[in-house]
């Protein structure tokens, strides 16, 4: 079965600062990847995803994620937060063959100015 | 295109009653999942309909159910409520061709079990 790991369930940045949040996932065949955010009160809106091909990701708002399949990891980073960035972010995977998202437990963004 | 939409919104029930939750995908899409969210489990999928017919299907007790209809509006079903179906429950569509699509996801509608 497939499975993914956010590593923190909170991150705290400064605004202006860089953004990381780690994702790891294990699959036994390569899968699609996903990255998610929610704003308070609201659905799930994509910020990006990796299918085949190039390996670095460019998403909305700035984000990107480089699929390392050496290190089964596809982390989301931004070069600048901004406080509009603070939500939750999931990661996803879908298994070859299948729609269903499963999806890690979630870090919360924090920005402070 | 109108994104997904869910109604109710909000809805309250007490335990023993049933609910239904409707979602509207977006136009031209087959496909409709559902997902539940809650605070200790995270987002966890309940099942997918693609062209009125179930392909997926989560680990959930049979109380939870739904279906879709030919304009591919779905709905979800929970009988004899617990405490613990106290949730967000999302749905997301898609046009149902692979598992490398976006999913499209509703505001969701929050149920609170007294």
């Amino acid at each position: 079965a497939q499975s993914v790991t956010q590593l923190g369930s909170h991150v705290s940045v400064s605004e202006g600062a860089l953004v990381l949040l780690r994702c790891n996932y294990s699959s036994s065949v390569p899968p699609y990847l996903f990255w998610y955010v929610q704003y308070p009160n609201q659905g799930l809106q994509l910020l990006l995803k990796y299918t085949t091909g190039a390996t670095l990701v460019k998403g909305i708002n700035g984000f990107e994620a480089e699929f390392k399949k050496s290190e089964t990891s596809f982390h989301l980073t931004k070069p600048s937060a901004h406080m509009s960035d603070a939500a939750e972010y999931f990661c996803a995977v879908t298994p070859s063959g299948y729609s269903t998202l499963t999806f890690g437990k979630g870090t919360m963004l924090l920005v402070s100015p | 295109k109108a994104g997904v939409t869910q109604t109710p919104r909000y809805l309250i029930k007490t335990r023993g009653q049933q609910v239904t939750l409707s979602c509207s995908p977006i136009s031209g899409h087959r496909s409709v999942s559902w997902y539940q969210q809650t605070p200790g489990q995270g987002l966890q999928f309940l099942f997918e309909y693609f062209s009125e017919t179930q392909r997926n299907k989560g680990n959930f007790p049979g109380r939870f159910s739904g279906r879709q209809f030919s304009n591919s509006r779905s709905e979800m079903n929970v009988s004899t409520l617990e405490l613990g179906d106290s949730a967000l429950y999302l749905c997301a569509s898609s046009e149902g061709q692979g598992p490398q699509e976006t999913q499209y996801f509703g505001p969701g509608t929050r149920l609170l079990v007294l």
